[in-house]
Protein backbone atom coordinates (compact mmCIF):
# COMPACT_ATOMS: atom_id res chain seq x y z
CA UNK A 1 0.00 0.00 0.00
CA UNK A 2 1.39 3.17 -1.43
CA UNK A 3 1.75 5.57 1.56
CA UNK A 4 3.18 8.59 -0.15
CA UNK A 5 1.73 8.95 -4.01
CA UNK A 6 2.89 11.17 -6.85
CA UNK A 7 0.39 10.74 -9.38
CA UNK A 8 2.05 12.30 -12.18
CA UNK A 9 5.23 10.64 -13.19
CA UNK A 10 6.15 13.16 -15.76
CA UNK A 11 5.74 16.67 -16.23
CA UNK A 12 7.13 19.34 -19.24
CA UNK A 13 7.22 22.78 -18.09
CA UNK A 14 8.35 25.69 -20.75
CA UNK A 15 11.52 27.25 -19.13
CA UNK A 16 10.63 30.36 -17.08
CA UNK A 17 7.16 29.19 -16.25
CA UNK A 18 6.31 27.73 -12.95
CA UNK A 19 6.49 24.32 -12.44
CA UNK A 20 4.63 22.61 -9.66
CA UNK A 21 4.76 19.08 -8.42
CA UNK A 22 1.85 17.42 -6.17
CA UNK A 23 2.24 15.03 -3.80
CA UNK A 24 -0.47 13.00 -2.02
CA UNK A 25 -0.21 11.33 1.65
CA UNK A 26 -2.71 8.91 3.46
CA UNK A 27 -0.95 8.42 6.92
CA UNK A 28 -2.22 11.53 9.10
CA UNK A 29 0.89 10.76 11.64
CA UNK A 30 3.82 11.67 9.19
CA UNK A 31 4.80 15.51 10.56
CA UNK A 32 7.69 16.37 8.45
CA UNK A 33 7.79 16.13 4.71
CA UNK A 34 10.51 16.82 1.87
CA UNK A 35 11.54 17.10 -1.65
CA UNK A 36 14.20 15.57 -3.16
CA UNK A 37 15.65 16.11 -6.87
CA UNK A 38 17.33 13.03 -8.40
CA UNK A 39 19.79 13.59 -12.20
CA UNK A 40 20.54 9.93 -13.66
CA UNK A 41 23.59 8.53 -12.37
CA UNK A 42 23.46 10.46 -9.05
CA UNK A 43 22.14 9.62 -5.68
CA UNK A 44 18.64 11.79 -4.77
CA UNK A 45 20.13 15.81 -3.52
CA UNK A 46 18.10 17.22 -0.65
CA UNK A 47 15.93 20.33 -2.07
CA UNK A 48 13.59 21.49 0.58
CA UNK A 49 11.56 20.40 3.31
CA UNK A 50 8.52 21.70 5.92
CA UNK A 51 7.39 21.08 9.66
CA UNK A 52 3.50 19.65 9.62
CA UNK A 53 3.18 22.76 12.00
CA UNK A 54 4.09 24.85 8.70
CA UNK A 55 1.71 25.17 5.68
CA UNK A 56 4.74 26.94 3.19
CA UNK A 57 8.11 26.89 3.23
CA UNK A 58 10.39 28.80 0.98
CA UNK A 59 13.96 29.26 -0.14
CA UNK A 60 14.90 30.76 -3.63
CA UNK A 61 13.33 29.09 -5.89
CA UNK A 62 11.88 26.50 -4.46
CA UNK A 63 8.12 26.62 -2.17
CA UNK A 64 7.22 23.58 -0.70
CA UNK A 65 2.95 24.52 0.48
CA UNK A 66 1.28 21.69 2.86
CA UNK A 67 -2.31 21.61 2.82
CA UNK A 68 -2.83 18.99 6.06
CA UNK A 69 -6.12 18.61 6.05
CA UNK A 70 -5.76 17.79 2.30
CA UNK A 71 -3.20 15.70 2.84
CA UNK A 72 -1.34 16.75 0.06
CA UNK A 73 2.03 19.16 -0.18
CA UNK A 74 3.93 20.68 -3.62
CA UNK A 75 7.06 21.98 -4.65
CA UNK A 76 6.42 25.04 -6.71
CA UNK A 77 9.88 25.93 -9.11
CA UNK A 78 9.65 29.42 -9.86
CA UNK A 79 11.13 30.20 -12.70
CA UNK A 80 11.67 26.33 -13.93
CA UNK A 81 15.61 26.07 -15.51
CA UNK A 82 16.77 23.64 -17.92
CA UNK A 83 18.76 22.53 -14.98
CA UNK A 84 16.12 21.56 -13.39
CA UNK A 85 14.90 18.88 -15.37
CA UNK A 86 15.20 15.91 -13.25
CA UNK A 87 13.22 13.29 -10.97
CA UNK A 88 11.66 14.54 -7.85
CA UNK A 89 10.96 12.39 -4.89
CA UNK A 90 8.61 13.28 -1.81
CA UNK A 91 8.90 12.13 1.56
CA UNK A 92 7.43 12.21 4.73
CA UNK A 93 8.95 10.83 7.76
CA UNK A 94 6.35 9.99 11.01
CA UNK A 95 7.48 10.94 14.52
CA UNK A 96 5.73 7.44 15.53
CA UNK A 97 8.65 5.61 16.68
CA UNK A 98 9.97 4.34 13.22
CA UNK A 99 11.27 7.36 11.58
CA UNK A 100 11.48 6.17 8.10
CA UNK A 101 11.43 8.36 5.31
CA UNK A 102 8.78 6.91 2.58
CA UNK A 103 9.24 7.94 -0.35
CA UNK A 104 6.90 8.79 -3.43
CA UNK A 105 6.79 7.33 -6.82
CA UNK A 106 8.76 10.24 -8.29
CA UNK A 107 7.85 13.03 -11.26
CA UNK A 108 10.20 13.72 -14.12
CA UNK A 109 10.13 17.13 -14.63
CA UNK A 110 11.47 18.30 -18.15
CA UNK A 111 12.62 21.84 -18.27
CA UNK A 112 12.30 22.88 -21.99
CA UNK A 113 14.68 25.58 -23.39
CA UNK B 1 29.96 17.42 -5.02
CA UNK B 2 28.33 15.10 -2.79
CA UNK B 3 29.62 14.51 0.61
CA UNK B 4 28.63 11.16 1.33
CA UNK B 5 30.68 8.48 -0.59
CA UNK B 6 29.96 4.99 -2.17
CA UNK B 7 32.27 3.16 -3.61
CA UNK B 8 32.49 1.19 -6.01
CA UNK B 9 30.15 3.37 -8.60
CA UNK B 10 29.28 0.17 -10.66
CA UNK B 11 29.41 -3.65 -9.22
CA UNK B 12 28.99 -7.08 -11.62
CA UNK B 13 29.08 -10.07 -9.42
CA UNK B 14 28.21 -13.37 -10.14
CA UNK B 15 25.47 -15.42 -7.64
CA UNK B 16 28.38 -17.23 -5.67
CA UNK B 17 30.44 -14.45 -5.34
CA UNK B 18 31.49 -11.85 -2.00
CA UNK B 19 31.82 -8.43 -2.69
CA UNK B 20 31.36 -5.37 -0.28
CA UNK B 21 29.86 -1.62 -1.15
CA UNK B 22 31.52 0.97 0.75
CA UNK B 23 30.62 4.39 2.16
CA UNK B 24 32.15 6.77 3.97
CA UNK B 25 31.06 10.73 5.86
CA UNK B 26 33.19 12.90 7.36
CA UNK B 27 30.31 15.39 8.38
CA UNK B 28 29.68 13.93 11.72
CA UNK B 29 26.85 12.83 11.25
CA UNK B 30 25.43 9.42 13.50
CA UNK B 31 22.71 7.73 11.95
CA UNK B 32 23.56 5.83 8.47
CA UNK B 33 21.33 4.14 6.04
CA UNK B 34 21.59 1.70 3.35
CA UNK B 35 18.37 2.19 0.43
CA UNK B 36 17.39 -0.19 -2.66
CA UNK B 37 15.95 1.34 -5.49
CA UNK B 38 14.92 -0.39 -8.43
CA UNK B 39 14.81 1.25 -11.53
CA UNK B 40 11.24 3.73 -12.08
CA UNK B 41 10.71 2.96 -8.28
CA UNK B 42 11.82 5.01 -5.34
CA UNK B 43 14.30 4.26 -2.39
CA UNK B 44 13.64 1.41 -0.01
CA UNK B 45 15.20 1.36 2.95
CA UNK B 46 16.96 -1.50 4.09
CA UNK B 47 19.32 -0.80 7.24
CA UNK B 48 19.84 2.31 10.02
CA UNK B 49 22.65 2.55 11.99
CA UNK B 50 22.27 4.93 15.12
CA UNK B 51 25.43 5.35 16.70
CA UNK B 52 27.12 2.45 14.93
CA UNK B 53 24.58 0.10 16.10
CA UNK B 54 22.02 -1.50 14.18
CA UNK B 55 19.21 0.15 14.59
CA UNK B 56 16.28 -1.04 11.85
CA UNK B 57 16.46 -3.94 9.52
CA UNK B 58 13.49 -3.72 7.48
CA UNK B 59 13.48 -7.86 7.28
CA UNK B 60 16.26 -7.77 4.43
CA UNK B 61 17.42 -11.23 3.36
CA UNK B 62 20.57 -12.66 5.12
CA UNK B 63 22.24 -12.40 1.54
CA UNK B 64 22.82 -9.20 2.56
CA UNK B 65 24.86 -8.02 5.92
CA UNK B 66 25.57 -4.64 6.79
CA UNK B 67 28.54 -3.21 9.49
CA UNK B 68 29.23 -0.05 10.53
CA UNK B 69 32.89 -0.29 11.69
CA UNK B 70 33.26 3.26 13.07
CA UNK B 71 30.96 6.39 12.71
CA UNK B 72 32.61 7.56 9.51
CA UNK B 73 32.07 4.05 7.68
CA UNK B 74 29.34 1.85 6.49
CA UNK B 75 29.99 -1.63 4.42
CA UNK B 76 27.33 -3.87 2.97
CA UNK B 77 28.75 -7.34 2.97
CA UNK B 78 27.15 -9.06 -0.30
CA UNK B 79 27.08 -12.98 -0.57
CA UNK B 80 25.04 -15.44 -2.55
CA UNK B 81 22.97 -12.55 -4.45
CA UNK B 82 20.50 -13.23 -6.41
CA UNK B 83 19.68 -11.68 -10.00
CA UNK B 84 16.62 -10.19 -8.59
CA UNK B 85 18.87 -8.16 -6.29
CA UNK B 86 20.37 -6.18 -9.63
CA UNK B 87 19.57 -2.62 -8.67
CA UNK B 88 21.01 0.88 -7.58
CA UNK B 89 22.09 0.86 -3.93
CA UNK B 90 22.50 3.95 -1.87
CA UNK B 91 23.91 4.92 1.34
CA UNK B 92 23.10 7.90 3.30
CA UNK B 93 23.70 9.49 6.69
CA UNK B 94 22.14 12.42 8.60
CA UNK B 95 23.11 14.09 12.14
CA UNK B 96 21.17 11.40 14.51
CA UNK B 97 18.26 9.61 13.90
CA UNK B 98 15.22 10.44 14.80
CA UNK B 99 14.99 13.99 14.28
CA UNK B 100 13.44 15.99 11.83
CA UNK B 101 16.44 16.61 9.57
CA UNK B 102 17.19 15.74 5.90
CA UNK B 103 19.26 12.91 4.82
CA UNK B 104 22.49 13.45 2.62
CA UNK B 105 22.61 10.49 0.00
CA UNK B 106 25.87 9.01 -1.88
CA UNK B 107 25.57 8.65 -5.76
CA UNK B 108 24.91 4.90 -5.32
CA UNK B 109 26.22 1.52 -6.44
CA UNK B 110 25.26 0.10 -9.45
CA UNK B 111 24.38 -3.33 -9.02
CA UNK B 112 24.28 -6.05 -11.68
CA UNK B 113 23.83 -9.91 -10.49
CA UNK B 114 24.90 -12.21 -13.44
Amino acid sequence: DQQVKQNSPSLSVQEGRISILNCDYTNSMFDYFLWYKKYPAEGPTFLISISSIKDKNEDGRFTVFLNKSAKHLSLHIVPSQPGDSAVYFCAALGSSGTYKYIFGTGTRLKVLA
Amino acid sequence: DTEVTQTPKHLVMGMTNKKSLKCEQHMGHRAMYWYKQKAKKPPELMFVYSYEKLSINESVPSRFSPECPNSSLLNLHLHALQPEDSALYLCASSQVQGLNQPQHFGDGTRLSIL
